[in-house]
């Protein structure tokens, strides 16, 4: 069965720094990846995804995720930490039932 | 597009209650599936709903039930409330369900039992 971890279940960054919540998956076949990220009182929505082809992901927000097969990671990056980021971040990884398979996610706390 | 609608999005039972959440999905998509999220738990899947079969299930007992209308409409049921059922509840829509595609969330049902 498939598995995601999400190191740290709390963040925190000072507003302008560089920020990397780390993702890593188990799976015996090339998945499809997922950041999701959830606003407090708000649904979960679509950061960025990973199917096929370049490795490198650009998402909404400036943030990005690069998909290393070797090191099964999935991590989330943004060069610049901005107030409105803090929230919580989900990483999420298809499995063959095509149902998706969810980290615990990672609160983003932003220090002014 | 309007986004995917969750009533009510608040609601207080009690033990032994039982508990009707209603989802509407975006036009268009016929996959709906229901997620328990709780601060301890993280989001666990509940089930999987498409053209009002049910596709997938998660490891929760059979006091959790849903169903989904023919046009796409989806309600899960809580039969029996205990305190940990206390969560929220969210759905979310795709076009088909299938793995690639992106799922759109609702806003959730913030479920809290006494």
């Amino acid at each position: 069965a498939q598995s995601v971890t999400q190191l740290g279940s709390h963040v925190s960054v000072s507003e302008g720094a560089l920020v990397l919540l780390r993702c890593n998956y188990s799976s015996s076949v090339p998945p499809y990846l997922f950041w999701y990220v959830q606003y407090p009182n708000q649904g979960l929505q679509l950061l960025l995804k990973y199917t096929t082809g370049a490795t490198l992901v650009k998402g909404i927000n400036g943030f990005e995720a690069e998909f290393k097969k070797s090191e099964t990671s999935f991590h989330l990056t943004k060069p610049s930490a901005h107030m409105s980021d803090a929230a919580e971040y989900f990483c999420a990884v298809s499995d063959s039932n095509y149902q998706l398979i969810w980290g615990a996610g990672t609160k983003l706390i932003i220090k002014p | 597009k309007a986004g995917v609608t969750q009533t009510p999005r608040y609601l207080i039972k009690t033990r032994g209650q039982q508990v009707t959440l209603s989802c509407s999905p975006i036009s268009g998509h016929r996959s709906v599936s229901w997620y328990q999220q709780t601060p301890g738990q993280g989001l666990q899947f509940l089930f999987e709903y498409f053209s009002e079969t049910q596709r997938n299930k998660g490891n929760f007992p059979g006091r959790f039930s849903g169903r989904q209308f023919s046009n796409s409409r989806s309600e899960m049921n809580v039969s029996t409330l205990e305190l940990g059922d206390s969560a929220l509840y969210l759905c979310a829509s795709s076009p088909s369900g299938r793995a690639i595609e992106t799922q759109y969330f609702g806003p959730g049902t913030r479920l809290l039992v006494l």
